[in-house]
């Protein structure tokens, strides 16, 4: 087992731009998560899905967020025309549904909007 | 919705010393987690605390749930290098008891050991 991998692991885009990151969980773990971290801030919950479905979304997710996981493996986050206060790093992380507090994240995809 | 404060938000250590990383919920906390983060990486699991009272370790780390349920202590003996990094408290995002993986966290504690 490789654990969870996310890609890109940087991302550099203007105002405007559409970016979309992927991420992919160990392979037997039907939850998925997506966090959003600042600096100085622990993680954000934005988004989660058990298999494909996507179960809830916070209110920090606007309507230029959206997130799959097609057939319930790896999963995308995209976001439209980026503002600047959206740089920040993007945590996916994945668990079995019975232990659902001990998810094991990725590495984080760090965007940057200039 | 749950929120979880952290203290103190740096620590800086002579390796060989202790030190208690604090967490306080503003609810009751039905479960509490631990967490460490290197610097620009993910974050990796320690350790769970569900009962009042609870204390866990996990080689030389011990956690402690407080028998009210509102506050968490991180303790590390004899820190070494390895240790360095942030140690976030994360718990249920909707206050209850019912897990469904969505966690709240504080804002972290970042450790610094100097050998």
């Amino acid at each position: 087992d490789t654990g969870v991998s996310q890609d890109p692991r940087h991302k550099i885009t203007k105002r405007g731009q559409n970016v979309t990151f992927r991420c992919d969980p160990i392979s037997e773990h039907n939850r998925l998560y997506w966090y959003r971290q600042t600096l100085g801030q622990g993680p954000e919950f934005l988004t989660y899905f058990q298999n494909e479905a996507q179960l809830e979304k916070s209110r920090l997710l606007s309507d230029r967020f959206s997130a799959e996981r097609p057939k319930g493996s790896f999963s995308t986050l995209e976001i439209q025309r980026t503002e600047q206060g959206d740089s920040a790093m993007y945590l996916c992380a994945s668990s079995r549904w019975e232990s659902s507090y001990e998810q094991y994240f990725g590495p984080g995809t760090r965007l940057t909007v200039t | 919705s749950q929120e979880l404060e952290q203290s103190p938000q740096s620590l800086i250590v002579q390796e060989g010393k202790n030190l208690t990383i604090n967490c306080t919920s503003s609810k009751t906390l039905y479960g509490l987690y631990w967490y460490k983060q290197k610097y620009g990486e993910g974050l990796i699991f320690l350790m769970m605390l569900q009962k009042g009272g609870e204390e866990k370790s996990h080689e030389k780390i011990t956690a402690k749930l407080d028998e009210k349920k509102q506050q968490s202590s991180l303790h590390i003996t004899a820190s070494q290098p390895s240790h360095a990094g942030i140690y976030l408290c994360g718990a249920d995002k909707d206050a209850g008891g019912t897990s469904y993986g969505k966690l709240t966290f504080g804002q972290g504690t970042i450790l610094t050991v100097h050998p």
